[in-house]
């Protein structure tokens, strides 16, 4: 079945360190990833989706087919990148539905 | 409208209680989503609506939870006989078709069953 996994539930950093959020999936067919984003009292919101291949806010994330992950990864964390990140990945034959992760609060500390 | 709304943005029910959950999702996107939102669980897939296909109601965890598009526009959720472990914040979700874009989140509707 499908799964999308995010294997910590909080990770605390200090501000300059680097970050990584994992997230590692089981999918048969061809996936789709992204990364979605809730700051504290603000609305779910899409981060960066793997197609893309871009950059949001400093956080880079890459398909890794062999090892099925997609890492959420930031060289240097900020105090405002302190929120709520949720791995999903696309059932593209479903539509399009979403199947989330259980998220991962990142906690950047001064 | 500019994004999507979600009404009530909070509602407070007595167990065995029938709610209705409102979805107003962006113009022009044909596919709406309702996921459930619960402390240590993540995001929980509830039913998805794409145009005028018939829905996929796979994730809907009881059959006191239904749900309708009308017109293809707006949702509603209703959760019939509410009960305690319903208590969650339901989210609605609208994209463009096949979710090529990703979704675009309304802000939510807290549930509380006491």
């Amino acid at each position: 079945a499908q799964r999308v996994t995010q294997p910590e539930k909080l990770l605390s950093v200090f501000k300059g360190a680097p970050v990584e959020l994992k997230c590692n999936y089981s999918y048969s067919g061809s996936p789709e990833l992204f990364w979605y984003v809730q700051y504290s009292r603000q609305r779910l919101q899409l981060l960066l989706r793997h197609i893309s291949r871009e950059s949001i806010k400093g956080f880079t994330a890459d398909l890794n087919k062999g090892e099925t992950s997609f890492h959420l990864k930031k060289p240097f964390a900020q105090e405002e990148d302190s929120a709520m990140y949720y791995c999903a990945l696309s059932e593209h034959n479903q539509g399009g539905k979403l199947i989330f992760g259980q998220g991962t609060e990142l906690s950047v500390k001064p | 409208g500019a994004g999507v709304s979600q009404s009530p943005s909070n509602k407070v029910t007595e167990k065995g209680k029938d709610v209705e959950l409102r979805c107003d999702p962006i113009s022009g996107h044909t596919a709406l989503y309702w996921y459930r939102q619960s402390l240590g669980q993540g995001l929980e897939f509830l039913i998805y609506f794409q145009g005028n296909s018939a829905p996929d109601k796979s994730g809907l965890p009881s059959d006191r939870f239904s749900a309708e598009r009308t017109g293809g526009s707006v949702s509603t959720l209703t959760i019939q006989r509410t009960q305690q472990e319903d208590s969650a914040v339901y989210l609605c979700a609208s994209s463009l078709a096949r979710g090529r874009g990703g979704y675009t989140f309304g802000s939510g509707t807290r549930l509380t069953v006491v």
